[in-house]
């Protein structure tokens, strides 16, 4: 079975400023990586997803996120932030290999941007 | 292209009472996955369609959910008889590739 732990619940930042949101997995099969963010009023949108390949992922709206195995991590970042971030982030993985397409997701992190 | 709808935006129910929620798929998914969120807590995975047949259906809670996918187009989730523990917000979410799965904006359930 698969897990996933996103450290923060809650993220305040300054707009323009970094951030970084922690994702954590547990799995003892190879999985894929997700972010999703849901903006207020609104569905799950994706942010990116690792399947292979380069571990550094780019995805829409300036945002990346790298895939380290070692550290069973897959944390997403934006070097600038705008007032339109603010959102919940959800992290999820998949293990379709075992024959299950669902999406495992982490509580989530709300990133709340300040002027 | 329109995105995979869900009708009720909000429902609410007593407890005992039976509540149906509909989901529409993007035009040409074979696949269609419900999830629910409950309060507070991570979003979880019900069941899974393949067209209008049950591939997974390891995240149903309990057999007062009934999961069905007429014709493999649209899909109802019919909770009866509703209880307390059933409020939170259900997902609906379909896809050609499964791994690109596009969410709904959601049904919340609220059981009083």
């Amino acid at each position: 079975a698969q897990s996933v732990t996103q450290l923060d619940s809650q993220v305040p930042v300054f707009e323009e400023a970094p951030v970084e949101l922690r994702c954590n997995y547990s799995s003892s099969v190879s999985v894929y990586l997700f972010w999703y963010v849901q903006y207020p009023n609104q569905g799950l949108q994706l942010l990116l997803k690792y399947l292979s390949g380069s571990t550094l992922v780019k995805g829409i709206n300036g945002f990346e996120a790298e895939f380290n195995k070692s550290q069973t991590s897959f944390h997403l970042r934006k070097p600038s932030v705008h007032i339109s971030d603010t959102a919940e982030y959800f992290c999820a993985v998949s293990a379709p290999l075992q024959g299950a397409q669902k999406l495992v997701f982490g509580q989530g992190t709300r990133l709340t941007i300040n002027p | 292209e329109a995105g995979v709808t869900q009708f009720p935006s909000h429902s609410v129910i007593e407890k005992g009472q039976t509540v149906t929620l509909r989901c529409d798929p993007i035009s040409g998914h074979d696949n269609l996955y419900w999830y629910r969120r409950v309060m507070g807590k991570e979003i979880k995975f019900l069941l899974h369609f393949v067209k209008e047949s049950k591939q997974d259906e390891s995240g149903m809670p309990n057999n007062r959910f009934l999961a069905e996918r007429t014709g493999g187009t649209y899909s109802t989730l019919k909770v009866q008889p509703a209880e307390l523990e059933d409020s939170g917000v259900y997902f609906c979410a379909s896809s050609q590739r499964w791994h690109e799965q596009y969410f709904g904006p959601g049904t919340r359930l609220t059981v009083t």
